[in-house]
């Protein structure tokens, strides 16, 4: 057990690019969440799977976001069109049915230059 | 809208002090309340987690104390070393305990020797 694993660590983009993110759960976890978290502030979540099923969606993920889990093991977040804005730490976390605990990976800082 | 407000936005504390730190939220259908501690460049990794059927849980050195009627809770970190200077958050949800965590905005600790 390696723990989330998030790639690429660092990302840097210019304006107007898209950007693909990949999250690698915990191998056994059946959920997987999303946030974003900006300097200075607290994470802020963004969308939420179980299994390959998107369960919730928040308002911050504007039509620009999208996340897929397709075969319910890892899951990719896409930025498209990206703005200044956008620019962020991209925090993936999973866990189990049976345990409330959330495990975060290391996190994807992107840069929209 | 900040459905959970944190103070102080930043503590000093000498080694063996007591941080405290508080939260406040406003939606009385959160059930779960955990603490985490973020490193720089790192996840946020859950420290200690509470329920509003319970007043105070203590694991280790750290202490969460509720209260339901005031919508509050705070952390408390015995015999504080420099190893715990970090930024701590705490968080929110409904339901199982994972679903759509709603952060505050985190404390940053410092704990001089």
């Amino acid at each position: 057990d390696t723990g989330v694993s998030q790639d690429p660590r660092h990302k840097i983009t210019k304006r107007g690019q898209n950007v693909t993110f990949r999250c690698d759960p915990i191998s056994e976890h059946n959920r997987l969440y999303w946030y974003r978290q900006t300097l200075g502030q607290g994470p802020e979540f963004l969308t939420y799977f179980q299994n390959e099923a998107q369960l919730e969606k928040s308002r911050l993920l504007s039509d620009r976001f999208s996340a897929e889990r397709p075969k319910g093991s890892f899951s990719t977040l896409e930025i498209q069109r990206t703005e200044q804005g956008d620019s962020a730490m991209y925090l993936c976390a999973s866990s189990s049915r049976t345990n409330t605990e959330a495990f975060f990976g290391q996190g994807t800082r992107l840069t929209v230059v | 809208q900040q459905q959970v407000k944190q103070s102080p936005q930043s503590l000093i504390v000498q080694k063996g002090g007591i941080p405290i730190i508080n939260c406040a939220y406003e939606n009385t259908a959160f059930d779960y309340f955990p603490w985490y501690q973020q490193f720089p460049g790192k996840g946020p990794a859950l420290l200690i987690a509470i329920r509003p059927d319970v007043s105070e849980k203590k694991e280790g050195r750290f202490t969460i104390s509720f209260n339901k009627s005031a919508k509050q809770f705070s952390l408390h970190i015995m015999d504080s070393q420099p190893g715990d200077s970090a930024t701590y958050f705490c968080a929110a949800s409904i339901g199982f305990g994972n679903e759509k965590l709603t952060f505050g905005t985190g404390t940053r600790l410092t704990i001089i020797p």
